[in-house]
């Protein structure tokens, strides 16, 4: 079953507003990492972050996390057209002796130029 | 690094024959994992392996699938025989251990079965 869900399932805005993105994920995790899926294309790694950490930055991304409420946040402000893509929430679920990286459905994003 | 590398990019085949789809993992990655993505079902993990030992299979669809990884750097997903519902997206990702770095991902395999 899918470890992480986004929301919205899609999200349209104009160039030069910000993009908010939310996971939540149903069990403990060791991090949660954040992909972009531009169409046609592979996944690309953005950013990481571990289950102790509550905040990191990269360039125009910004991502938080809450363990309490098992949720996260991807923040892309400042957007440009280039970042129209879909992006994916992936978890590295805690369990006993076994470690797997399991994706959520994605958010289409599309940014209007 | 080329990068994680898959073939074929495309396939099309008719119900009821065998489909192979080849993965060659970032030389030094320890993990390999087998994801299928469908507008339905989004991605699934299929199977994953850690030096070469398969460590969950669980997300195989059915007996139809089996997967190998004979050595560290090359893995197959085979499917036998291949059904309509097959059809997707099919990613190879490796990583040099998972819950601690990126995995890298494959340009995928487009499966088309008619």
């Amino acid at each position: 079953s899918q470890q992480g869900e986004e929301d919205p399932q899609a999200l349209s805005i104009q160039e030069g507003e910000n993009a908010t993105m939310n996971c939540s994920y149903k069990t403990s995790i060791n991090n949660l990492q954040w992909y972009r899926q531009n169409s046609g294309r592979g996944l690309v790694h953005l950013i990481l972050i571990r289950s102790n950490e509550r905040e990191k930055h990269s360039g125009r991304l910004r991502v938080t996390l809450d363990t309490s409420k098992k949720s996260s946040s991807l923040l892309i402000t400042a957007s440009r057209a280039a970042d129209t893509a879909s992006y994916f929430c992936a978890t590295d679920a805690r369990g006993a002796g076994s470690y797997q990286l399991t994706f959520g459905k994605g958010t289409k994003l599309s940014v209007i130029p | 690094d080329a990068g994680v590398i898959q073939s074929p990019r495309h396939e099309v085949t008719e119900m009821g024959q065998e489909v192979t789809l080849r993965c060659k993992p970032i030389s030094g990655h320890d993990y390999l994992f087998w994801y299928r993505q469908t507008m339905m079902r989004g991605l699934e993990l299929l199977i994953y392996f850690n030096n070469n030992v398969p460590i969950d299979d669980s997300g195989m669809p059915e007996d139809r699938f089996s997967a190998k990884m004979p050595n560290a750097s090359f893995s197959t997903l085979k499917i036998q025989p291949s059904e309509p519902r097959d059809s997707a997206v099919y990613f190879c990702a490796s990583t040099r251990r998972t819950g601690r770095t990126e995995a890298f991902f494959g340009q995928g395999t487009r499966l088309t079965v008619v």
